[in-house]
């Protein structure tokens, strides 16, 4: 049973600490997505890779955000420093190009809330 | 850019049927999907509709019409398992996906 796998599940921090999430797409999926969800903005799409090339990370505040693909089965999303208002849960997705539909498989999410 | 607009709760009572509205202004256009969404879990797939028409799925159908901008999600013999939230996106040119607002399913015994 194939899924996407993300660590840690939930995070507790304070501000102006550093925070790194990783997610493990599925095996053989060839894009990954990292999102933000929080009840007033939704979820949000913060940065997108294809064959580990960053390809969109036009909704990721890049004074504080970096998201990197070390390799295939590897994606982190990190977060440095940390502000109250990044508390959200941070999704990724991974997906298949040469699939038309490309759909996207979710991870479990993980849970951040900074103090 | 892309606007969506779904309602944002509805309730239902159960066995009965549930249709939720989408509409989405996008530059570009290259497929709509729905997702089910139960409380504090992932969104999980449920449907695309790339083609104007409707796509059945067991209990689950949408329908998607492209020159007006509009999908539907209709949820046939409701249970109490379905009450969730059901988001709509959209793809675009990049294949990136724009999500609606989410409309949450209320389902009553």
């Amino acid at each position: 049973d194939a899924r996407v796998t993300q660590t840690p599940r939930h995070k507790v921090t304070e501000m102006g600490q550093e925070v790194t999430m990783r997610c493990q797409p599925i095996l053989g999926h060839n894009t990954v997505f990292w999102y933000r969800q929080t009840m007033m903005q939704g979820l949000e799409l913060l940065a997108y890779f294809r064959n580990r090339a960053p390809l969109d990370d036009s909704g990721m505040p890049k004074d504080r955000f970096s998201a990197e693909m070390p390799d295939a089965t590897l994606a982190t999303l990190k977060i440095q420093p940390s502000e109250p208002r990044d508390s959200a849960v941070y999704f990724c997705a991974s997906g298949f190009l040469r699939d038309i539909q490309e759909t996207q498989y979710f991870g479990p999410g993980t849970r951040l809330l900074v103090l | 850019g892309q606007n969506i607009d779904q309602p944002t709760e509805m309730t239902a009572t159960e066995g009965a049927i549930v249709q939720i509205n989408c509409t989405y202004q996008t530059s570009g256009f290259n497929g709509l999907f729905w997702y089910q969404q139960h409380a504090g879990e992932a969104p999980t797939f449920l449907s695309y509709n790339v083609l104007d028409g409707l796509e059945e799925k067991g209990r689950f159908s949408s329908f998607l019409s492209r020159s007006k901008g509009y999908s539907y999600l209709l949820l046939k013999e409701l249970q109490m398992k379905d009450s969730a939230s059901y988001l709509c996106a959209v793809r675009a040119a990049g294949n990136k996906l724009t999500f609606g607002g989410g409309t949450r399913v209320l389902v009553k015994p």
